[in-house]
């Protein structure tokens, strides 16, 4: 079956502009996750979803980082007035369930933001 | 703050020899280890897990040792070859929702043939 899909797969701005980085979970898992990668680091939690609330959101670096969740399956990562340190591969994962002992998340290929 | 600390951040090895990456934990709430393998320009994918009620899962060539006293556990892959050269990521999930995942900065690991 189809995996997870994120778009765009490379996105490249201005400085000060804003951006919306998707996320397409895969089919029936109820939580979703929000990851950054910088280059050469590792995986920098940012927001989980379950089903369309997000219980966690400490991982958002600043206020101008945002997501959504809409219908319980297809996020949307918003990042306003980008700078230049907010390059980055976002990564985007989904498990079928997030209580639990067992938590396999399946990422996606990411987005890879550079902010000019 | 960094929660899951791991070493090293490269290893080159010889094909046919052992790869060993090392993490430590610290908050004890943790009750799920997850390695996962991230090849340049895909996502991580998972690659063998364990509960700390256990202190060695084998799966093929890829074998998890965890020392739960130590708050320490390790990936070793034997016989190591060319494909296995990949980022290796460790994680730890915190217990009771399991689903906050903090990851380890990741070991670049080259195999060379």
């Amino acid at each position: 079956g189809a995996g997870v899909s994120q778009s765009p797969s490379n996105k490249v701005t201005e400085k000060g502009k804003d951006v919306e980085l998707r996320c397409d979970p895969i089919s029936g898992h109820t939580a979703l996750y929000w990851y950054r990668q910088s280059l050469g680091q590792g995986l920098e939690f940012l927001i989980y979803f379950q089903g369309n609330s997000a219980p966690d959101k400490s991982g958002l670096p600043s206020d101008r980082f945002s997501a959504e969740r809409t219908g319980g399956s297809v996020s949307t990562l918003t990042i306003q007035r980008t700078q230049q340190e907010d390059s980055a591969v976002y990564l985007c994962a989904s498990s079928l369930l997030a209580g639990g002992p067992v938590n396999e998340q399946f990422f996606g290929p990411g987005t890879r933001l550079t902010v000019l | 703050q960094q929660q899951v600390k791991q070493s090293p951040q490269s290893l080159i090895v010889q094909k046919g020899g052992i790869s060993i990456i090392n993490c430590a934990y610290e908050n004890t709430a943790f009750d799920y280890f997850p390695w996962y393998q991230q090849f340049p320009g895909k996502g991580p994918a998972l690659l063998i897990a364990i509960r700390p009620d256990v202190s060695e899962k084998k799966e093929g060539r890829f074998t998890i040792s965890f020392n739960k006293s130590a708050k320490q556990f390790s990936l070793h892959i034997m016989d190591s070859q060319p494909g296995d050269s990949a980022t290796y990521f460790c994680a730890a999930v915190s217990g009771g929702g399991g689903f906050k995942t903090i990851f380890g900065a990741g070991t670049r690991l080259f195999v060379k043939a």
